[in-house]
Protein backbone atom coordinates (compact mmCIF):
# COMPACT_ATOMS: atom_id res chain seq x y z
CA UNK A 1 0.00 0.00 0.00
CA UNK A 2 0.72 3.52 -0.28
CA UNK A 3 3.14 4.62 2.51
CA UNK A 4 4.32 8.32 3.69
CA UNK A 5 7.39 9.00 5.72
CA UNK A 6 8.80 11.73 7.16
CA UNK A 7 12.11 12.64 8.22
CA UNK A 8 13.27 13.84 10.65
CA UNK A 9 10.80 12.10 13.37
CA UNK A 10 11.71 14.87 15.78
CA UNK A 11 13.85 17.92 16.11
CA UNK A 12 14.88 20.49 18.54
CA UNK A 13 16.20 23.88 17.35
CA UNK A 14 16.95 26.95 19.57
CA UNK A 15 14.75 30.06 18.30
CA UNK A 16 16.04 31.75 15.29
CA UNK A 17 17.35 28.84 14.18
CA UNK A 18 16.30 27.57 10.60
CA UNK A 19 14.08 23.94 10.29
CA UNK A 20 13.38 21.78 7.46
CA UNK A 21 11.23 18.22 7.50
CA UNK A 22 10.94 16.51 4.76
CA UNK A 23 8.32 13.90 3.46
CA UNK A 24 8.83 11.51 0.91
CA UNK A 25 5.88 8.61 -0.92
CA UNK A 26 5.86 5.57 -2.02
CA UNK A 27 3.91 6.31 -4.92
CA UNK A 28 3.31 9.47 -6.96
CA UNK A 29 0.93 11.96 -5.39
CA UNK A 30 -1.35 14.45 -7.60
CA UNK A 31 -1.24 16.56 -4.76
CA UNK A 32 0.58 17.16 -1.57
CA UNK A 33 -0.99 18.84 1.84
CA UNK A 34 0.87 20.09 4.94
CA UNK A 35 -0.64 20.15 8.24
CA UNK A 36 0.13 21.88 11.31
CA UNK A 37 -0.49 19.75 14.70
CA UNK A 38 0.07 22.08 17.95
CA UNK A 39 0.67 20.05 21.44
CA UNK A 40 -2.71 18.34 22.65
CA UNK A 41 -4.48 19.96 19.91
CA UNK A 42 -6.16 18.74 16.10
CA UNK A 43 -4.20 18.89 12.41
CA UNK A 44 -5.08 21.99 11.21
CA UNK A 45 -4.19 22.58 7.20
CA UNK A 46 -1.83 24.42 5.86
CA UNK A 47 -1.42 24.75 2.47
CA UNK A 48 -1.28 22.38 -0.90
CA UNK A 49 0.77 22.01 -3.80
CA UNK A 50 -0.33 20.67 -6.90
CA UNK A 51 2.42 21.00 -9.67
CA UNK A 52 5.44 19.83 -10.05
CA UNK A 53 8.35 21.32 -8.83
CA UNK A 54 6.15 23.95 -7.53
CA UNK A 55 7.32 26.35 -4.35
CA UNK A 56 5.01 27.99 -1.93
CA UNK A 57 5.77 30.43 0.65
CA UNK A 58 3.73 31.65 3.73
CA UNK A 59 5.86 34.08 5.74
CA UNK A 60 8.57 32.19 7.23
CA UNK A 61 7.29 28.90 5.73
CA UNK A 62 8.35 27.74 2.69
CA UNK A 63 6.93 24.44 1.13
CA UNK A 64 8.16 22.63 -2.57
CA UNK A 65 6.57 19.75 -4.75
CA UNK A 66 9.46 17.40 -6.16
CA UNK A 67 9.88 17.05 -9.47
CA UNK A 68 8.83 13.81 -9.75
CA UNK A 69 5.98 14.52 -7.31
CA UNK A 70 7.08 12.00 -4.85
CA UNK A 71 8.09 14.28 -2.35
CA UNK A 72 8.10 17.72 -0.63
CA UNK A 73 9.90 19.50 1.88
CA UNK A 74 8.67 22.44 4.31
CA UNK A 75 11.50 24.99 5.66
CA UNK A 76 11.09 27.38 8.47
CA UNK A 77 12.87 30.59 8.09
CA UNK A 78 14.11 31.88 11.65
CA UNK A 79 12.09 29.32 13.87
CA UNK A 80 9.64 30.89 17.28
CA UNK A 81 8.11 29.51 20.12
CA UNK A 82 4.82 29.51 18.06
CA UNK A 83 6.38 27.08 15.30
CA UNK A 84 5.98 24.24 18.00
CA UNK A 85 4.02 21.35 17.17
CA UNK A 86 3.87 18.75 14.55
CA UNK A 87 4.23 18.49 10.89
CA UNK A 88 2.26 16.41 8.73
CA UNK A 89 2.51 15.88 5.01
CA UNK A 90 -0.45 13.96 3.35
CA UNK A 91 -1.21 12.53 0.16
CA UNK A 92 -4.51 11.18 -1.73
CA UNK A 93 -4.89 7.50 -1.91
CA UNK A 94 -4.14 6.26 -5.22
CA UNK A 95 -6.96 6.81 -7.46
CA UNK A 96 -9.00 7.33 -4.92
CA UNK A 97 -10.82 11.13 -4.44
CA UNK A 98 -10.14 12.71 -1.48
CA UNK A 99 -8.79 9.98 1.30
CA UNK A 100 -5.88 11.04 2.58
CA UNK A 101 -2.51 8.96 3.62
CA UNK A 102 -0.68 10.92 6.01
CA UNK A 103 2.82 11.12 7.14
CA UNK A 104 4.64 10.07 10.11
CA UNK A 105 4.57 13.77 11.31
CA UNK A 106 7.77 15.78 12.41
CA UNK A 107 7.43 17.15 15.92
CA UNK A 108 9.34 20.21 16.24
CA UNK A 109 10.59 21.49 19.41
CA UNK A 110 11.92 25.47 19.52
CA UNK A 111 13.69 26.70 22.64
CA UNK A 112 14.70 30.29 23.71
CA UNK B 1 -19.38 29.62 14.64
CA UNK B 2 -18.99 26.98 12.15
CA UNK B 3 -16.53 23.09 12.77
CA UNK B 4 -16.59 19.95 13.86
CA UNK B 5 -17.45 19.14 17.76
CA UNK B 6 -16.30 16.17 18.93
CA UNK B 7 -17.04 14.49 22.19
CA UNK B 8 -16.27 13.77 24.66
CA UNK B 9 -12.83 14.82 24.96
CA UNK B 10 -11.84 11.93 27.32
CA UNK B 11 -13.56 8.44 27.18
CA UNK B 12 -12.57 5.31 28.92
CA UNK B 13 -14.02 1.95 28.13
CA UNK B 14 -13.73 -1.00 30.60
CA UNK B 15 -13.36 -4.58 29.18
CA UNK B 16 -15.61 -6.20 26.78
CA UNK B 17 -17.70 -2.52 26.48
CA UNK B 18 -18.24 -0.81 23.17
CA UNK B 19 -18.32 2.84 23.28
CA UNK B 20 -19.21 5.27 20.78
CA UNK B 21 -17.41 8.88 19.95
CA UNK B 22 -19.68 11.66 18.48
CA UNK B 23 -18.99 13.77 16.10
CA UNK B 24 -21.11 16.46 14.72
CA UNK B 25 -20.27 19.27 11.60
CA UNK B 26 -22.21 22.50 10.71
CA UNK B 27 -20.17 23.20 8.06
CA UNK B 28 -22.22 21.12 4.91
CA UNK B 29 -19.87 19.01 4.28
CA UNK B 30 -20.61 16.28 2.38
CA UNK B 31 -17.25 14.06 3.28
CA UNK B 32 -16.62 12.65 6.89
CA UNK B 33 -13.84 10.58 8.00
CA UNK B 34 -12.53 8.74 11.35
CA UNK B 35 -8.67 8.95 11.79
CA UNK B 36 -6.77 6.71 14.88
CA UNK B 37 -3.55 8.82 16.47
CA UNK B 38 -1.03 6.83 18.08
CA UNK B 39 1.90 8.36 19.77
CA UNK B 40 4.95 8.97 17.66
CA UNK B 41 2.48 7.93 14.42
CA UNK B 42 0.67 9.26 12.02
CA UNK B 43 -2.89 9.80 11.95
CA UNK B 44 -4.42 6.35 10.13
CA UNK B 45 -7.93 6.37 8.57
CA UNK B 46 -10.23 4.46 9.89
CA UNK B 47 -13.53 5.00 8.11
CA UNK B 48 -14.87 7.90 5.41
CA UNK B 49 -18.17 8.50 4.44
CA UNK B 50 -18.42 10.57 0.76
CA UNK B 51 -22.60 10.81 1.52
CA UNK B 52 -24.80 10.35 3.52
CA UNK B 53 -26.14 6.30 4.06
CA UNK B 54 -22.93 5.36 2.43
CA UNK B 55 -19.75 4.39 4.14
CA UNK B 56 -16.15 2.83 3.60
CA UNK B 57 -13.53 1.09 5.39
CA UNK B 58 -10.11 2.23 6.05
CA UNK B 59 -7.00 0.85 6.48
CA UNK B 60 -7.70 -0.14 10.47
CA UNK B 61 -11.59 -0.80 10.19
CA UNK B 62 -11.55 -4.03 12.25
CA UNK B 63 -13.17 -3.72 15.59
CA UNK B 64 -15.07 -0.25 14.66
CA UNK B 65 -18.24 0.68 13.10
CA UNK B 66 -19.87 3.78 11.88
CA UNK B 67 -22.98 5.14 10.92
CA UNK B 68 -23.87 8.51 8.71
CA UNK B 69 -27.55 8.83 8.95
CA UNK B 70 -27.30 12.75 8.44
CA UNK B 71 -25.10 14.41 7.04
CA UNK B 72 -24.14 16.50 9.68
CA UNK B 73 -23.33 13.22 12.02
CA UNK B 74 -20.59 10.46 11.65
CA UNK B 75 -20.53 8.95 15.01
CA UNK B 76 -17.95 5.75 15.76
CA UNK B 77 -18.19 3.08 17.71
CA UNK B 78 -15.06 1.04 19.31
CA UNK B 79 -16.26 -2.44 19.94
CA UNK B 80 -15.14 -5.23 22.34
CA UNK B 81 -13.52 -6.46 19.10
CA UNK B 82 -10.99 -4.07 19.33
CA UNK B 83 -8.11 -5.25 21.74
CA UNK B 84 -6.16 -2.14 21.28
CA UNK B 85 -8.04 0.68 21.62
CA UNK B 86 -6.49 3.41 23.27
CA UNK B 87 -5.63 6.34 21.17
CA UNK B 88 -6.66 10.30 20.20
CA UNK B 89 -9.47 9.68 17.86
CA UNK B 90 -10.04 12.31 15.16
CA UNK B 91 -12.70 13.18 13.43
CA UNK B 92 -12.51 14.95 9.81
CA UNK B 93 -14.80 16.14 6.76
CA UNK B 94 -14.13 17.91 3.67
CA UNK B 95 -16.57 20.29 1.34
CA UNK B 96 -16.42 17.21 -1.07
CA UNK B 97 -15.26 14.09 -1.94
CA UNK B 98 -12.73 15.32 -5.01
CA UNK B 99 -9.13 14.64 -4.33
CA UNK B 100 -8.21 17.89 -3.88
CA UNK B 101 -9.68 18.60 -1.10
CA UNK B 102 -8.76 19.81 2.46
CA UNK B 103 -9.67 18.34 5.93
CA UNK B 104 -11.11 20.12 8.33
CA UNK B 105 -10.60 18.32 11.84
CA UNK B 106 -12.11 18.50 15.33
CA UNK B 107 -10.72 18.36 18.53
CA UNK B 108 -10.31 15.13 19.20
CA UNK B 109 -11.43 12.06 21.83
CA UNK B 110 -8.65 10.54 23.66
CA UNK B 111 -9.57 6.90 24.47
CA UNK B 112 -8.48 5.25 27.40
CA UNK B 113 -9.07 1.58 28.54
CA UNK B 114 -9.65 1.05 32.48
Amino acid sequence: GQQVMQIPQYQHVQEGEDFTTYCNSSTTLSNIQWYKQRPGGHPVFLIQLVKSGEVKKQKRLTFQFGEAKKNSSLHITATQTTDVGTYFCAGPYTGTASKLTFGTGTRLQVTL
Amino acid sequence: DGGITQSPKYLFRKEGQNVTLSCEQNLNHDAMYWYRQDPGQGLRLIYYSQIVNDFQKGDIAEGYSVSREKKESFPLTVTSAQKNPTAFYLCASSYGAAYNEKLFFGSGTQLSVL
